[in-house]
C-alpha cells in the first residue's frame, strides 16, 4: 500500500523568502507519480507540479520546484519568493502509475502563512 | 486546463433526506471521474472512481448503496447521499483525469453539506 507523510502541520514564511514543505512517500512500486496540489480556503484543489519515478531531473514550475530524492523517498516542495497569495494548504500525492484508474493517495497537508 | 463545476457549492439538509451532488467536466470528456470526501482540517479521502456508462469502484469502507454514483454521460457525473446522517456532514469534491502529459487530476470547487 502506498503511504504519504507530511510532518508539517503548519509552516510560517515571510513574503518575499523562500519556503519547503516536506513530503515522503512509501510504496513498492518501480513505477509512480507524485503530486503537488495547493487548496486555498475556496476549498478547490489546484495543481502545481508534478514528479515521475524515472524523471532525472527535478521538476520546475515557475516559483515552485521539487526536491526530488529517489533514494530518500522525498519529494519536497520549494516555493521561492513567497507571495501573500500562496497562503494556503498544501497536499503531496502519489499515483500508481500501475492502477488503471489513476488513483491518488494524499497525504495529511502542511498550512503555510505567508506573512507581509 | 480543464474545467469542473460541482453544483450546488454548499446544501443544508434535514437528517434523513437524500442530497444530488453534480460534478461537470466543462470542456473535456470525461471517461472517468473520481469523488473525494473531506473533513474539516482533514486529507482528501477517495470514496469512489466513476466510469462512463459502468458502475463506480468504491473503495474499501464506502457504503455504495449510502453513497450512489451515476456517471451517465461523458461530461456529468451525480453522487447522491442518500438518508443522510450529521455524520455525512463534509467537503465532497469531483476530480477528472486531464489527459495531459502528467494525467494530472483536475478538481471541482466542491460541495460543503451540512446534515442537520
Amino acid at each position: 500500500a502506498q503511504k504519504i507523510t507530511q510532518t508539517q502541520p503548519g509552516m510560517f514564511v515571510q513574503e518575499k523568502e523562500a519556503v519547503t514543505l516536506d513530503c515522503t512517500y512509501d510504496t513498492s512500486d518501480q513505477s509512480y507519480g507524485l503530486f503537488w496540489y495547493k487548496q486555498p480556503s475556496s476549498g478547490e484543489m489546484i495543481f502545481l507540479i508534478y514528479q515521475g519515478s524515472y524523471d532525472e531531473q527535478n521538476a520546475t514550475e515557475g516559483r515552485y520546484s521539487l526536491n526530488f530524492q529517489k533514494a530518500r523517498k522525498s519529494a519536497n516542495l520549494v516555493i521561492s519568493a513567497s507571495q501573500l497569495g500562496d497562503s494556503a494548504m498544501y497536499f503531496c500525492a502519489m499515483r500508481d502509475m500501475n492502477s488503471g484508474y489513476s488513483t491518488l493517495t494524499f497525504g495529511k497537508g502542511t498550512m503555510l502563512l505567508v506573512s507581509p | 486546463g480543464a474545467v469542473v463545476s460541482q453544483h450546488p457549492s454548499w446544501v443544508i439538509c434535514k437528517s434523513g433526506t437524500s442530497v444530488k451532488i453534480e460534478c461537470r467536466s466543462l470542456d473535456f470528456q470525461a471517461t472517468t471521474m473520481f469523488w473525494y470526501r473531506q473533513f474539516p482540517k482533514q486529507s482528501l479521502m477517495l470514496m469512489a472512481t466513476s466510469n462512463e456508462g459502468s458502475k463506480a469502484t468504491y473503495e474499501q469502507g464506502v457504503e455504495k448503496d449510502k453513497f450512489l454514483i451515476n456517471h451517465a454521460s461523458l461530461t456529468l457525473s451525480t453522487l447522491t447521499v442518500t438518508s443522510a446522517h450529521p455524520e455525512d456532514s463534509s467537503f465532497y469534491i469531483c476530480s477528472i483525469l486531464s489527459g495531459g502529459p502528467y494525467n494530472e487530476q483536475f478538481f471541482g470547487p466542491g460541495t460543503r453539506l451540512t446534515v442537520l
